[in-house]
Formats: C-alpha cells, structure tokens, sequence
C-alpha cells in the first residue's frame, strides 16, 4: 500500500486568489489523480497527473484553471487558480497502484478549501 | 457516459442491525468494481472485485458482484455506531485513451444508533 500525504490540510482563501496544494507519496507510483467532493456530492476526477507530461484533464475540467505538476514519481501538485465561492470544496490526492489500472487505490486525507 | 448508482442515499439503523447497500452500474470495457467508506475527508479501500459470484469478506463485512445484473451489494452485519459513514462505490473502466479510470456512485450514508 502506498501512504499519501497532502499539504495544506485546509485553508481559507479570497475570491480571485490562487491555492497549490502538494501531494506527496511515501513511494513511487506510476498513476496520481486529482478529484474534487463538492459538499454533498460524490468525487469527481479532475485529471491525471502525468509525469513528465501534461496532465489529463476530465471534461469540464481545464489546465487554465487546475494546472497541475508531476515532476517526479512520488510527488504532484495543484493549484486552483482565480478563486471563487463555487471551488469551496475536498480536494483529493490519490495514487494507483497498477501500471495501468487503478487496482487499489489509495488517497490522501484531503485539503479542505473554502473560498469566501 | 459510464454511470454508477447507489442505493439508498441515507440509512439509518439500530446497532446490530444487517444492512445491505447497492450499487448498480452501466460502463463500456468494465474492468473491477470497488467499495471504500468515506468517515472524514479521504475514502479507505474496502473491496475490489473483478468476478461474479464471489463473495469478498473482510470481518464483518461482504461484498459480491453480479456482472450479469450489473450490480454489487455490500452487506454488513451486526453494525456498530463505528460503521456509520458513507459507502462509496466505483466502477474501474477502460476509457476511449485507453486508460482505466475510476467513477464513483454518490455512495450511501450510513447512520449506526446506540
């Protein structure tokens, strides 16, 4: 199993502002994704973190807004860029690990944002 | 577009009650079915089943898949107020890229009372 940290926990932000949030993996692993829970609602995929590439966007989803980082195998980050109230939402780190499948995935213990 | 529902939504139940939860699914090239439970912000993996008709138990929780129906159920048995959370199901496919990706259900909130 691999064990995934995120970093901030949560935070408060302004409208307009940008947040990064790190992902860290205790191990190296060849898939990371990026999901978002909007409150009451179930997890939605914002895109795969590739490394040394660009990432993959789901549909709705574009780089302008959650550029995303994987310069490494172990760790990725993302930013939600030009805040606004409807961002407020868990944003989850998570790692696969199967070379192509998502077999057991784990994630990481999320970074509560508020956007006032 | 690849769909996966849950049912109920919200479950309310007395400790040492059963439960059985559901989730139903329809995607192209399916590949596994997969049950966490969400408590606080990160979902724990709970099962992973790729065949029909074999029952995964882990103490005193099961699951078993129907990929005929389309379905799985998780049951647990003998609940205590630490089962309460929200059960969340995902269906593992092949996407039009060629990578597998993950849809989760809305999952099902599990309320345990003393």
């Amino acid at each position: 199993s691999a064990v995934i940290s995120q970093k901030p926990s949560r935070d408060i932000c302004q409208r307009g502002t940008s947040l990064t949030i790190q992902c860290q993996v205790d191990s190296q692993v060849t898939m990371m994704f990026w999901y978002r829970q909007q409150p009451g609602q179930s997890l939605t995929l914002i895109a795969t973190a590739n490394q040394g590439s660009e990432a993959t966007y789901e549909s709705g989803f574009v780089i302008d807004k959650f550029p995303i980082s994987r310069p490494n195998l172990t760790f990725s980050t993302l930013t939600v860029s030009n805040m606004s109230p409807e961002d407020s939402s868990i944003y989850l780190c998570s790692a696969g690990s199967g070379r192509a499948s998502h077999n057991e995935q784990f994630f990481g213990p999320g970074t509560r944002l508020t956007v006032l | 577009e690849d769909k996966v529902v849950q049912s109920p939504l919200s479950l309310v139940v007395h400790e040492g009650d059963t439960v059985t939860l559901n989730c139903s699914y329809e995607v192209t090239n399916f590949r596994s079915l997969l049950w966490y439970k969400q408590e606080k912000k990160a979902p724990t993996f709970l099962f992973m089943l790729t065949s029909s008709g074999i029952e995964k138990k882990s103490g005193r929780l099961s699951s078993i898949l129907d990929k005929k129906e389309l379905f799985s159920i998780l049951n647990i048995t003998a609940t205590q107020t630490g089962d309460s959370a929200v059960y969340l199901c995902a269906v593992e496919a092949r996407d039009g890229a060629g990578s597998y990706q993950l849809t989760f259900g809305k999952g099902t909130k599990l309320s345990v009372i003393p």
